[in-house]
């Protein structure tokens, strides 16, 4: 069975700040891999995704993430924060099959200190 | 990508009552879709797979009879709350598959007095 970690909680950075979103998963092969953000009381924004290919996949919103094999992870970067991207932040794991069924992660609360 | 909508957006009922939640693919024509619950400060669980034409495939733990599925076109899910409680008041989110892809609905906030 599928399963995805996101070890933090919750999150805080400052505006301009950098930022690092953990995942990792657990599947017994290749995944399809899934970012999703979601703002208060909305449903859910792909902001990227991992099929295969190259492991650093670029997003919307500036977004980006890198795929390892090797560590199980598929961690979500942005290299300035905006207030604007204060929000919930899911990660997800496909399978890769006809089902493909998504398996969520706890999701991580991203707060943006001005 | 697939736009996905859902109404109502929020509903208010009292116990008892049976409410239902219609999920739409407004550009796709979907063969499967996906019901979710989310708790406040949680994460999405899948409820069920909503077939065309199908019965929906529920998981483990949810009542079928609570939580009726029904994907009679290829636009259109509705999921029926039946005789709804105050523990049944959650957000309810739809998802269309396409491919390897699920397109989010802006989901159902149901509240039961």
């Amino acid at each position: 069975a599928q399963s995805v970690t996101q070890p933090d909680i919750h999150i805080t950075v400052s505006e301009g700040a950098s930022l690092e979103l953990r995942c990792n998963y657990s599947y017994g092969a290749t995944p399809y891999l899934f970012w999703y953000v979601q703002s208060p009381g909305q449903g859910l924004q792909l902001l990227l995704k991992y099929f295969s290919g190259d492991t650093l996949v670029q997003g919307i919103k500036g977004f980006e993430a890198e795929f390892k094999r090797s560590q199980s992870s598929f961690n979500l970067r942005k290299p300035s924060v905006h207030w604007s991207d204060a929000a919930e932040y899911f990660c997800a794991v496909g399978a890769n099959n006809a089902g493909n069924m998504l398996t969520f992660g706890g999701g991580t609360r991203l707060m943006v200190k001005p | 990508g697939a736009v996905v909508s859902q109404h109502p957006s929020w509903v208010i009922c009292k116990s008892g009552t049976s409410v239902k939640i219609e999920c739409r693919s407004l550009d796709f024509q979907a063969t499967t879709m996906f019901w979710y619950r989310q708790f406040p400060k949680q994460s999405l669980m899948l409820m069920a797979t909503s077939n065309e034409g199908s019965k929906a495939t529920y998981e483990q733990g949810v009542e079928k009879d609570k939580f009726l599925i029904n994907h009679a076109s290829l636009t259109l899910s509705t999921l029926t709350v039946t005789s709804a409680h105050p523990e049944d008041s959650s957000f309810y989110i739809c998802s269309v598959k396409r491919v390897y892809e699920q397109f989010f609905g802006p989901g159902t906030r149901l509240t039961v007095l």
